[in-house]
């Protein structure tokens, strides 16, 4: 069973406007929280992390809010650009365990001009 | 050369081969880890190294055997491998400070894999 979830498969947005991308997860432990991008024939790049203690973190165009209680968090890109064209993964971990992160199965998005 | 790399990029084998990927990172850290990406499928965690021993390995089959010599080097030894292991071989690494989890892992280019 999936821990993490990212229901949608791909998203497309206008160039401008916001981008909101979604993740689930299921396991009441995970305490941080992570957004990667993923352009191809690259590894995930880093984008923006929450911790649990947080709602929100906001990095320039990139906010990230966290809803524990709905075990739900988002990612908002804006104004969104075509450059953000790429595929997005969500991860998470627990403290205690080991380094371990869970990842989604990614969103791809694409921004169009 | 910074951040995290790996080689080869691309490679193509045959199920009785033995071959090896390599990733190598220039950050200081002292965790490196192995993960599998298959098409539709989550990155899977295969390895993880914390000072150069191993600390997890989830049920990975033994045609898959990871060798870290020191901080900045992992190896991925790949023998006898099936089709199904066509995937790309992604290579990370994070710094295991104090209170540990909460660590950004950055990731390599990974290897893409096709086993013929």
């Amino acid at each position: 069973d999936q821990q993490v979830k990212q229901n949608s498969p791909s998203l497309s947005v206008q160039e401008g406007r916001i981008s909101i991308l979604n993740c689930d997860y299921t396991n009441s432990m995970f305490d941080y929280f992570l957004w990667y991008k993923k352009y191809p024939a690259e590894g995930p790049t880093f984008l923006i992390s929450i911790s649990s203690i947080k709602d929100k973190n906001e990095d320039g165009r990139f906010t990230v809010f966290l809803n524990k209680s709905a075990k739900h968090l988002s990612l908002h890109i804006v104004p969104s650009q075509p450059g953000d064209s790429a595929v997005y993964f969500c991860a998470a971990s627990a403290q205690g365990g080991s380094e371990k992160l869970v990842f989604g199965k990614g969103t791809k998005l694409t921004v169009n001009p | 050369e910074t951040g995290v790399t790996q080689t080869p990029r691309h490679l193509v084998m045959g199920m009785t081969n033995k071959k090896s990927l390599k990733c190598e990172q220039h950050l200081g850290h002292n965790a490196m880890y192995w993960y599998k990406q298959s098409a539709k499928k989550p990155l899977e965690l295969m390895f993880v190294y914390s000072l150069e021993e191993r600390v997890e390995n989830n049920s990975v089959p033994s045609r898959f055997s990871p060798e870290c010599p020191n901080s900045s080097h992992l190896f991925l030894h790949l023998h006898t491998l099936q089709p199904e292991d066509s995937a790309l071989y992604l290579c990370a690494s994070s710094q295991d400070g104090v209170g540990g989890h909460q660590e950004t892992q950055y990731f390599g280019p990974g290897t893409r894999l096709l086993v013929l």
